[in-house]
Formats: structure tokens, C-alpha cells, sequence
């Protein structure tokens, strides 16, 4: 079945970077679009990122751009996010889920991985 | 900035009916926005149910279904089941469908 696994969190500093990654298993990775979501503790979903299938394309919420960059292996199945800058706000749980093929939509989540930014 | 709004909270009854809808500050939701609905229970990761305004996933329970309602996307859960009481969102997209927005959210209680 389709497997979606974040890992690279963890406890960083204001300032430093940080890169996430999602490994896949259970489907044709290179046909999908993915993307990568947060939630804030206690709080709402926030759309971050997305990447066309073959890693042509790639488009960012204002929230954070210039600040992300997403990319992917299709070699590896896997799909990464590179954070610099980093700030408390963007303290959250960090999801990366897959988009459809057929049409436009989220199909697949990931149980995400924790980020939390302090001194 | 795009802001996608959804009401806070509602509650039904089990058994009863709820329509949640999803409201864009832009102007009115069309199907060009392609809206999606989420339901997230407590601890669990969120969980696809509606795709472009109507289409249902293969595991989308049948008492679930979208559409659009007075410029707004709406889903409405028939014969509210308790297991249905979560949070819910939209997702809407902008820009040629190059940019997402989710919604605010609504905490759904079976009461």
C-alpha cells in the first residue's frame, strides 16, 4: 500500500537550516506530484509546497518562499524540503503528501515529522 | 494575502445532516478552484475525502459528498455516524491551480 515516511526533525536553532525527507514506497513515485504541509501545534493546516512529477515545476506558498526549497530523487522515490532561516513560527509537524495523478487533489498523507525551532 | 474561511465549529446530532462550506476572500469559489475536503481525527493524520468540488475517493464513505453552494464549496455529511466528529478542512487552489490555500477549519461534534 501507499507508504509515506518524513524524517529530519528535530530540535534547531532560530536562524539554522534544516532538510526533510519523505521516502516513498508502494507506488510509482514518478508519476505524482508531491507536497509538503505543516500544522503548528494546535493549530490549522498550511499549505507549503509542491513539485510536478518529474521535478520541472515547483511552486511555494508566499508564507515561506524564499525560505523553501522543495526537490525530489525519482531514482530513490523520495522527496525532500530544504528550510533555511529558520524562525519559532515554523515550529510544527511537517507532512508530505501526494497529489493526483488524475485530476488535481491530495490523495495520501504522511504522519509528518516534528520540527521545533528554539534557543 | 488569500485567505480561505471556513465556520469554527458546528454540531449535529448522530444521524442528522451538517454542510460545512469553504469561502475564498477573492470572490466566489468556483470548480476552477478545485476544491478538496479533509477530514483530520485527534492525533491522526489528515485524511482525503473530496477532490475537484465533488469526486469521492475510493474510500470515501458514500454519506459524505461536496459541491458548490452560494460561492462557496460546500461538504455535507448525511446521517452524521459519531466516528465523523473531527476537524475538517478545504483546500482551495489559486493561480492555475499552481498554488494551495487551506481553509481555517471546522471542529465537527456529534452531540
Amino acid at each position: 500500500q501507499v507508504q509515506l515516511m518524513e524524517s529530519g526533525g528535530g530540535v534547531v536553532q532560530p536562524g539554522r537550516s534544516l532538510r526533510l525527507s519523505c521516502e516513498t514506497s508502494g507506488f510509482t513515485f514518478s508519476n505524482h506530484p508531491m507536497h509538503w504541509v505543516r500544522q503548528a501545534p494546535g493549530k490549522g493546516l498550511e499549505w507549503l509546497a509542491v513539485i510536478s512529477y518529474d521535478g520541472g515545476s515547483h511552486y511555494y506558498a508566499d508564507s515561506m518562499k524564499g525560505r523553501l526549497t522543495i526537490s525530489r530523487d525519482n531514482s530513490k522515490t523520495t522527496l525532500y524540503l530544504q528550510m533555511n532561516s529558520l524562525r519559532p513560527e515554523d515550529t510544527a509537524v511537517y507532512s508530505c503528501v501526494r497529489g493526483m495523478v488524475r485530476g488535481i487533489g491530495l490523495d495520501s498523507w504522511g504522519q509528518g515529522t516534528l520540527v521545533s525551532v528554539s534557543s | 494575502q488569500t485567505v480561505v474561511t471556513q465556520e469554527p465549529s458546528l454540531t449535529v446530532s448522530p444521524g442528522g445532516t451538517v454542510t460545512l462550506t469553504c469561502a475564498s476572500n477573492t470572490g466566489a469559489v468556483t470548480s476552477g478552484h478545485h476544491p478538496g475536503w479533509f477530514q483530520q481525527r485527534p492525533g491522526q493524520a489528515p485524511r482525503a475525502l473530496i477532490y475537484s468540488t465533488s469526486n469521492k475517493h475510493s474510500w470515501t464513505p458514500v454519506r459524505f459528498s461536496g459541491s458548490l453552494l452560494g460561492g462557496k464549496a460546500a461538504l455535507t455529511l448525511s446521517g452524521v455516524q459519531p466516528e465523523d466528529e473531527a476537524d475538517y478542512y478545504c483546500l482551495l487552489y489559486f493561480d492555475g491551480a499552481r498554488l494551495g490555500v487551506f481553509g481555517t477549519g471546522t471542529k465537527v461534534t456529534v452531540l
